[in-house]
């Protein structure tokens, strides 16, 4: 079946040290998203590739960045993980900008 | 971007339809009502969306009032798997606007009671 997938569904890393969690998809979809859900809190936009164009929301914080190096994989790396970054990280995909979004069952980010 | 209003919380018996309630008092003329789903430890589901005209599919019904300024998701006999947090949401999709960017808002829990 056609999917999204995430890894690591679970991730733990040490305050300060950089991760990077990975998407990838098999629907052939021109769009991805990354989205953060932090405990009890809705799904929030970090960012969005239509294509290989990056598109950045303006309060997503300097320290996560994103890599899209072909159509199915986008990777989200957090530089300098603090204990606010603990979150689920949801990774989604379109056809294009106009369709519904298809998301990934996320990965669960623990900051010691 | 239109907010939404939705009650934050709404229960429901198994096999019992259930309607869930979305209020969009500033939605603009190029805003179309989207409705997504997230059952527990999971991604958030797209389940149905529309612009004036009432839209069916084999998730649910979506019920929209004339004025737009109100929309209703309908579960037509819902079952325990239908527990989740239920989200009502506007996109711009006019001139300039077409980003195609969801932003949730604090949802609706529906308990479903077997």
């Amino acid at each position: 079946d056609a999917m999204v997938i995430q890894n690591p569904r679970y991730q733990v890393t040490q305050f300060g040290k950089p991760v990077t969690l990975s998407c990838s998809q098999t629907l052939n979809h021109n769009v991805m998203y990354w989205y953060q859900q932090k405990s009890s809190q809705a799904p929030k936009l970090l960012f969005h590739y239509y294509d290989k164009d990056f598109n950045n929301e303006a309060d997503t914080p300097d320290n996560f960045q994103s890599r899209r190096p072909n159509t199915s994989f986008c990777f989200l790396d957090i530089r300098s993980p603090g204990l606010g970054d603990a979150a689920m990280y949801l990774c989604a995909t379109s056809r294009d900008p106009l369709s519904p979004q298809f998301f990934g069952p996320g990965t669960r980010l623990t900051v010691l | 971007d239109a907010k939404t209003t939705q009650p934050n919380s709404m229960e429901s018996n198994e096999e019992e339809p259930v309607h869930l309630p979305c209020n969009h008092s500033t939605i603009s003329g190029t805003d179309y009502i989207h409705w997504y789903r997230q059952l527990p430890s999971q991604g958030p589901e797209y389940v149905i969306h529309g612009l004036t005209s009432n839209v069916n599919n084999r998730m649910a019904s979506l019920a929209i009032a004339e004025d737009r300024k109100s929309s209703t998701l309908i579960l037509h006999r819902a079952t325990l798997r239908d527990a989740a947090v239920y989200y009502c949401i506007l996109r711009d999709v006019g001139y300039g606007g077409a980003t195609n960017k969801l932003i949730f808002g604090t949802g609706t829990l529906l308990a479903v009671q077997p």
